[in-house]
């Protein structure tokens, strides 16, 4: 089985600043995790995944997120906040197999003041 | 550049009626699910089609039914509804049944029931 934390379920930065939104998983043998946003009255959508391969993986509108096995970790980051970045974050793991094993975190929501 | 369909976005149930979420996909997808969002849960499966023709329980199937008509469309029916569905129900396909896969999700559909 496995599992999501995501460490803060509210997170605020100012326009410009680092944005770090935390996540650690838990999880018996390789993961799959993914990072999904959630704009306003909207459904998911796919920021980036890591499945295989380099652990620095980049996503859509600048958004990258390191896969760390020692750390148990796939932290999200982008080097400067924009008022467009204002949503909901949820981290996803999922195991090699069937899609029907992906387990979702609880969410952040980022608020980006002027 | 419809993707993932649902309706109604919005429904207003008392308890006990029943009443049916539809979805349709065109990205022609083997693979559609049903979520449903709790606040502080995350998202949780609640029936998967891995494919035309059949369909697999997933965490939270209780008081809930679905049909996949066909390639394109999967439906998911409440026959009494509760208190306990209020949620918002999200409806999502992915190319193919394995986790690796990117899941495309619907806009939601918000049910209150009364």
């Amino acid at each position: 089985a496995q599992s999501v934390t995501q460490l803060g379920s509210h997170v605020s930065v100012s326009e410009g600043a680092l944005v770090l939104l935390r996540c650690n998983y838990s999880s018996s043998v390789p993961p799959y995790l993914f990072w999904y946003v959630q704009y306003p009255n909207q459904g998911l959508q796919l920021l980036l995944k890591y499945t295989t391969g380099a652990t620095l993986v980049k996503g859509i509108n600048g958004f990258e997120a390191e896969f760390k096995k020692s750390e148990t970790s796939f932290h999200l980051t982008k080097p400067s906040a924009h008022m467009s970045d204002a949503a909901e974050y949820f981290c996803a793991v999922s195991a090699a197999g069937t899609a029907s094993k992906l387990t979702f975190g609880t969410g952040t929501r980022l608020q980006v003041t002027l | 550049n419809a993707g993932v369909t649902q309706t109604p976005k919005f429904q207003v149930l008392k308890t006990g009626q029943s009443m049916t979420l539809q979805c349709a996909q065109d990205m022609n997808h083997n693979s559609m699910y049903w979520y449903r969002q709790d606040p502080g849960m995350g998202l949780r499966l609640i029936y998967y089609s891995a494919s035309e023709g059949t369909t697999d329980k997933g965490e939270v199937p209780n008081g809930y039914n679905v049909s996949r008509l066909n390639k394109r469309e999967f439906s998911l029916r409440l026959e009494s509804a509760a208190p306990s569905q209020t949620s918002v129900y999200f409806c999502a396909s992915s190319e193919a049944h394995l986790s690796g896969n990117t899941i495309y999700f619907g806009e939601g559909s918000w049910l209150t029931v009364v």
